[in-house]
């Protein structure tokens, strides 16, 4: 099955500061890929997703890239504000299956 | 709109107790999931449903049953709970299959001793 690393577990970063995250996948047949945020004890919530027929998509101060080639995607996280504080999840998916990442836990220092 | 509910929001049990967790939403979607999260793991999908009175497994459906007998309910079933089941509990619902957005509950968190 889908196998998804996401590096780094932990990120501290200064307010203002960019922030990346990245994650590999191990089954090309995977087409989308999410990124959650999670506040400590809340719900998951998407924050942006890509299919896999896309390289790049954007969201305001959020972006996200997909190479199919190389087997990874990455979250970009641009002047970032202590509210981005959370931990954020990426995962990949194919025929309903949805793999996690474990995780990383942002920190934003004001 | 209340979106997805999950009862109950915190649960302890013995080890062999049985309990069963309720998801539910008003929102007419089609396929609903059940994740568990540990430390650590991230969510690992346990079961899901394309539709009414339809099951299936997921990546991690040991210990686990479901139930998909009305639309908006899915229900969550260990039959003799182990401490390895210890964990938060998220369901989650979609419009159709993904790729789509996915609507998380807000969690059970289940201790079992």
């Amino acid at each position: 099955g889908e196998n998804v690393e996401q590096h780094p577990s932990t990120l501290s970063v200064q307010e203002g500061d960019s922030a990346v995250i990245k994650c590999t996948y191990s089954d090309s047949a995977s087409n989308y890929f999410p990124w959650y945020k999670q506040e400590l004890g809340k719900r998951p919530q998407l924050i942006i997703d890509i299919r896999s027929n896309v390289g790049e998509k954007k969201d305001q101060r959020i972006a996200v890239t997909l190479n199919k080639t190389a087997k990874h995607f990455s979250l970009h996280i641009t002047e970032t504000q202590p509210e981005d504080s959370a931990v954020y999840f990426c995962a990949a998916y194919n025929n309903n299956d949805m793999r996690f990442g474990a995780g990383t836990r942002l920190t934003v220092k004001p | 709109n209340a979106g997805v509910t999950q009862t109950p929001k915190f649960r302890v049990l013995k080890t062999g107790q049985s309990m069963t967790l309720l998801c539910a939403q008003d929102m007419n979607h089609e396929y609903m999931y059940w994740y568990r999260q540990d430390p650590g793991m991230g969510l690992r999908l346990i079961h899901y449903s394309v539709g009414e009175g339809t099951t299936a497994k997921g990546e991690v459906p040991d210990g686990y049953n479901v139930s998909r007998l009305k639309k908006q309910n899915f229900l969550l079933g260990l039959e003799s709970a182990a401490p390895s089941q210890t964990s938060v509990y998220f369901c989650a619902s979609s419009y159709t299959s993904i790729p789509t957005t996915q609507y998380f509950g807000p969690g059970t968190r289940l201790l079992v001793l």
